[in-house]
């Protein structure tokens, strides 16, 4: 089993670019989320979803959309990439009745 | 709103000693999760233990323990013979509820441990 896959897992894009950010499992899981990791503050969720097309905001969604075509893709888009959106990214899944999280190996944007 | 609080930006400890990890939580639901992960440099997040809230005993995986504290709502990770490689950062997380609408996972801003030989 693959787990969770995340692609790229480094990219530097342009101010004002756009790019999706890919993440996949093949566990069956029903509940994926996002995840960005900034210096001193932790993971903090963006966005999640419990399902195939269900998707909801988490703690800091601005500048970020999602949509949950399938269970196994969750992909993450920036519109228009900013500087503050310079971080490492980790996508997470897990089924919604356990307790056990899988999250990818990460993504790590910079934005110039 | 839930909340998960490490007060210790960083922590050193010999090797082959033990450690406390120190996590404090906030929650008015019942049931909730309580994990710890542990985040090498090279960045991946690697699940160490879990704690639910019903559950009547402490957890312990290997070297690892939680010291769950349910009227003080602290979670402590407790790490014994403490090893080269347990130098990395660590989280502190806790799901509300379970099985239930979102299964969030909320994190504290981590605690970097040094082990020195």
């Amino acid at each position: 089993n693959a787990g969770v896959t995340q692609t790229p897992k480094f990219q530097v894009l342009k101010t004002g670019q756009s790019m999706t950010l890919q993440c996949a499992q093949d566990m069956n899981h029903e509940y994926m989320s996002w995840y960005r990791q900034d210096p001193g503050m932790g993971l903090r969720l963006i966005h999640y979803s419990v399902g195939a097309g269900i998707t909801d905001q988490g703690e800091v969604p601005n500048g970020y959309n999602v949509s949950r075509s399938t269970t196994e893709d969750f992909p993450l888009r920036l519109l228009s990439a900013a500087p503050s959106q310079t971080s490492v990214y980790f996508c997470a899944s897990s089924f919604r009745q356990g307790y056990g999280y899988t999250f990818g190996s990460g993504t790590r944007l910079t934005v110039v | 709103a839930q909340k998960i609080t490490q007060t210790q930006p960083g922590m050193f400890v010999q090797e082959k000693e033990a450690v406390t990890l120190d996590c404090t939580y906030d929650t008015s639901d019942p049931s909730y999760g309580l994990f710890w992960y542990k985040q090498p440099s090279s960045g991946e997040m690697i699940f160490l233990i879990y704690q639910g809230s019903y559950d009547q005993q402490n957890a312990t995986e290997g070297r690892y323990s939680l010291n769950f504290q349910k009227a003080r709502k602290s979670a402590n990770l407790v790490i014994s013979a403490s090893q080269l490689g347990d130098s990395a950062m660590y989280f502190c997380a806790m799901r509300e509820g379970y099985g239930g609408a979102t299964n969030k996972l909320i994190f504290g801003t981590g605690t970097l441990l040094a082990v020195q030989p």
